[in-house]
């Protein structure tokens, strides 16, 4: 059974930084592209970011640009996404996705349970 | 970016009827590559259908998926309890968009 398990959130200050990390279990995690997806409170899913399956590609929505970097540690089957200059509208819950289809055109198949970033002073 | 706009924003139903809901993307979606998803809170969101009609694992056939270009349906047939909730569509011809997604809810 693949098993997503997101952790890392919590109340940050604005300019302040974060990492989340995702524990995958279940699935052969270095095979796969994985992605970062967040709902803001009231709104809907927002693609963050994703990497490729070797980590050897990164994208990112505009939003996140230059402040959100991804990384993956296929060793530990990890993904981490760490977060700096944060600001209010990054206040959301985050997933991890597992990703399948062609690179660049991402399918979301498994997802974990979220984990929750709150930016405020 | 191909911008989706789901119908309506809120569906009230009883358990047993059934919800019909809509998705509309701003330019044709290549190779039929939508999908929908369904998020509760608490929970680790769930895809239902790919490829605009292909049924993941596990889901029950009371889901179906439709459509074709630019128009996209996702049906539930005998609403049960546990299907009320939020629903959003996702199109991967590109960097994923999703639509404001559609809350099943009980009447």
């Amino acid at each position: 059974e693949v098993r997503l398990l997101d952790s890392g959130g919590g109340l940050v200050q604005p300019g302040g930084s974060l990492r989340l990390s995702c524990t995958a279990s279940g699935f052969t995690f270095s095979s796969f592209a994985m992605s970062w997806v967040r709902q803001a409170p009231g709104k809907g899913l927002e693609w963050v970011s994703g990497i490729t399956d070797t980590g050897n590609g990164a994208y990112y929505a505009d939003s996140v640009k230059g402040r959100f970097a991804i990384s993956r540690d296929n060793s530990k089957n990890a993904l981490f996404l760490q977060m700096n200059n944060l600001r209010a509208d990054d206040t959301a819950v985050y997933y991890c996705a597992k990703e399948e289809g062609k690179i660049g055109r991402p399918l979301f198949t498994n997802w974990g349970q979220g984990t929750l970033v709150t930016v405020s002073s | 970016e191909i911008v989706l706009t789901q119908s309506p924003g809120t569906l009230s139903l009883s358990p047993g009827e059934r919800a019909t809901l809509s998705c509309r993307a701003s330019q044709t979606v290549g190779d039929t590559s939508l999908a929908w998803y369904q998020l509760k809170p608490g929970l680790a969101p769930r895809l239902l259908i790919f490829g605009a009609s292909s049924r993941a694992a596990g889901i029950p056939d009371r889901f179906s998926g439709s459509g074709s270009g630019t128009d996209f349906t996702l049906t539930i047939d005998r609403l049960e309890a546990d299907d009320f909730a939020v629903y959003y569509c996702q199109q991967y011809d590109g960097s994923a968009t999703f639509g404001g997604g559609t809350k099943v809810e009980i009447k």
